[in-house]
């Protein structure tokens, strides 16, 4: 069975500095992974996505994510962050080996101090 | 491009009252899925369509949850009778192709609360 795991409830950090997400997860094959976010009072919306290729995957909004296939992680990162990033996030993977029902993680707020 | 609609945003009923959300997925988008969110937890896929037939409903408590697409456009999902845990927000989301591949495109969702 297919499992994503997000370790992290809440992650703070201080405008300006670089911010990681975490994300892992679990299949049988191979795996497709998403990265979603969550504004209040919205549903989500895509930042990126995994699929194969090369494992460093750029995004929306400045987001990149690192595909890590020995430690079965897809971490979220930015450079440089917005207090307007802050927000729930949401890793989400699709089992190539399974029933490709998405399975997303329980999610992570992101709280960017000014 | 207009998102996916939701409708209503909101509801608030009584256990065992039933209730019923629509959805109306992105132009020209096969496949429709509908979640529940319950709060701290992330979305979990209830049923997904690919035109107007289903390819999974494995996670749908079918008791009490039913859902159509029967001209492969809107769809609906109700619940009857509602139980105290199904307070939750119930988000349909679409894609392009079935293919696991493509980008969902979420609506705003229902939150829905049961008494």
């Amino acid at each position: 069975a297919q499992s994503v795991a997000q370790p992290e409830d809440q992650v703070n950090v201080a405008e300006g500095n670089p911010l990681t997400v975490k994300c892992t997860y679990s299949v049988s094959g191979n795996p497709y992974l998403f990265w979603y976010v969550q504004y209040p009072n919205r549903g989500l919306q895509f930042l990126l996505k995994y699929i194969t290729g090369d494992n460093l995957v750029k995004g929306s909004y400045g987001f990149e994510a690192e595909f890590n296939k020995s430690q079965t992680s897809f971490h979220l990162k930015k450079p440089s962050a917005l207090v307007s990033d802050s927000a729930l996030y949401f890793c989400a993977v699709r089992d190539t080996g399974g029933s490709y029902i998405p399975t997303f993680g329980r999610g992570t707020s992101l709280i960017v101090h000014p | 491009e207009a998102g996916v609609a939701q409708s209503p945003r909101y509801k608030i009923i009584e256990k065992r009252q039933s209730v019923a959300f629509w959805c109306n997925p992105i132009s020209g988008h096969a496949t429709l899925y509908w979640y529940q969110q319950i709060l701290g937890q992330g979305p979990k896929l209830l049923i997904q369509f690919q035109n107007n037939g289903v390819v999974d409903d494995s996670q749908l408590p079918k008791d009490r949850f039913s859902a159509e697409r029967l001209k492969g456009v809107d769809s609906t999902l109700k619940i009857q009778p509602a139980k105290l845990e199904d307070s939750a927000v119930y988000l349909c989301a679409s894609s392009s192709t079935e293919g696991s591949k493509n980008i969902q495109y979420f609506g705003a969702g229902t939150r829905l609360s049961v008494l």
